[in-house]
């Protein structure tokens, strides 16, 4: 069964801390995202990554960066964390052939900034 | 202009009824356009594909895709409480796009028994 793991589902942070949201997958698959969620804008694309330590931006990289040094895994970083931040964060992941018609979501991790 | 547009909710309907949802996107080179189903708190799921224009039907699910309106629906027939969620339609954009989706901000279904 394909799997997304995000390992934080829930996590406080003070603004100013670097905040660190990891995700693995077990599908061997080539693309990854990290979108975020909030209410009444949908998901939002902050960075996406199609090969070990590729990374592209999406529409809403600011304020974020990306680590990819493994094909597993891939990691949403926060460099100093704000309020504004406060959001739902989905990891996904696809296969290199964009003809499969679908992408896989973690859990999501919940992050809330103080 | 948002890229994909979704009609504003939240939408309520009764137990029984058709449910219409519906998107429209701004790129005409989408190849590929995705309806997902989010319940409250979980990760979308995927209830539809469709690439071609046309009708696409799925149990109680038909997918229309219109590329010259540049118009994507989702009627869910018989709709039911465990139908109540978000809906979100995703649009993968032409040309080389790594797989990556485009989202539209999500319609709140609420069926009401």
């Amino acid at each position: 069964d394909v799997k997304v793991t995000q390992s934080s589902r829930y996590l406080v942070k003070r603004t100013g801390e670097k905040v660190f949201l990891e995700c693995v997958q077990d599908m061997d698959h080539e693309n990854m995202f990290w979108y975020r969620q909030d209410p009444g804008l949908g998901l939002r694309l902050i960075y996406f990554s199609y090969d070990v330590k590729m990374k592209e931006k999406g529409d809403i990289p600011e304020g974020y960066s990306v680590s990819r040094e493994k094909k597993e895994r891939f990691s949403l970083i926060l460099e100093s964390a704000s309020t504004n931040q406060t959001s739902m964060y989905l990891c996904a992941s696809s296969p290199l052939w964009q003809g499969v018609n679908t992408i896989y979501f973690g859990e999501g991790s919940w992050l809330t900034v103080v | 202009q948002k890229e994909v547009e979704q009609n504003s909710g939240p939408l309520s309907v009764p137990e029984g009824a058709i449910a219409s949802l519906n998107c429209t996107y701004s790129d005409r080179g989408s190849q590929s356009f995705f309806w997902y189903r989010q319940y409250s708190g979980k990760s979308p799921e995927l209830i539809m594909s469709i690439y071609s224009n046309g009708d696409k039907e799925d149990g109680r699910f038909t997918a229309q895709l219109n590329k010259a309106s540049q118009y994507v629906s989702l009627l869910i027939r018989d709709s039911q409480p465990s139908d109540s969620a978000t809906y979100l339609c995703a649009v993968r954009p032409g040309g080389t796009s790594y797989g990556k989706l485009t989202f539209g901000q999500g319609t709140i279904l609420t069926v009401h028994p």
